[in-house]
């Protein structure tokens, strides 16, 4: 079955660590995006992803890092300068380009905690 | 520059009862589609409707139907005899006929009591 696959579900890391969280899809889809959500907020985006080798910040970049060297995967490193990480993650895929009419699909998330 | 509205924080009802879900975009854009999501405590956002800015005829499916007045850049979600599984968070999302990024607006957490 098509879909988005976001590992792992928990994830915890003391201070100071870098660390990956994982996002694959199979859709076949161009672009890719990375949300941030805090308890009782919304989404806001990280960063986003329209092709293979590129991508633009979102509004809350500072402290992540990403990479999008296969279209299948978009990995997004939290990084020691994001001072408060403590989040849930969730990552989407859709169909991109000029095709604006088809919903995103999303992962089941990847919760975050700094311990 | 376009903003995303829904002024509703959290909601409440009664199961069985209808319920109405805000969001207002202002863009300068004249087409653009606008999306509703549901996002239940698991945590997943799970795609519900799509509508286009050119087609402002009211639709109704199952228990969900919607209703899009262009003129107010309104697009209003309503659920029909709630039910306890129809507690979620719902986002309204636009996206503009162009290269553009996807946007979430705050959301609206609903609650439905039995």
């Amino acid at each position: 079955d098509g879909g988005i696959t976001q590992s792992p579900k928990y994830l915890f890391r003391k201070e100071g660590q870098n660390v990956t969280l994982s996002c694959e899809q199979n859709l076949n889809h161009d672009a890719m995006y990375w949300y941030r959500q805090d308890p009782g907020q919304g989404l806001r985006l990280i960063y986003y992803s329209q092709i293979v080798n590129d991508f633009q910040k979102g509004d809350i970049a500072e402290g992540y890092s990403v990479s999008r060297e296969k279209k299948e995967s978009f990995p997004l490193t939290v990084t020691s300068a994001q001072k408060n990480p403590t989040a849930f993650y969730l990552c989407a895929s859709l169909r991109g380009g000029s095709i604006t009419n088809t919903e995103a699909f999303f992962g089941q998330g990847t919760r975050l905690t700094v311990v | 520059a376009q903003k995303v509205t829904q002024a509703q924080t959290e909601i409440s009802v009664v199961e069985k009862e209808d319920v109405t879900l805000d969001c207002v975009y202002e863009t300068r854009d004249t087409t653009y589609y606008l999306f509703w999501y549901k996002q239940p405590p698991s945590g997943e956002l799970v795609f519900l409707i799509r509508r286009n800015s050119f087609d402002e005829q009211n639709e109704i499916s199952g228990r969900y139907s919607w209703n899009f007045q262009k003129s107010t850049s309104s697009f209003n979600f309503t659920i029909t005899a709630s039910q306890v599984v129809d507690s979620a968070v719902y986002f309204c999302a636009p996206r503009r006929a162009s290269y553009d990024k996807v946007i979430f607006g705050p959301g609206t957490s609903l609650s439905v009591i039995p």
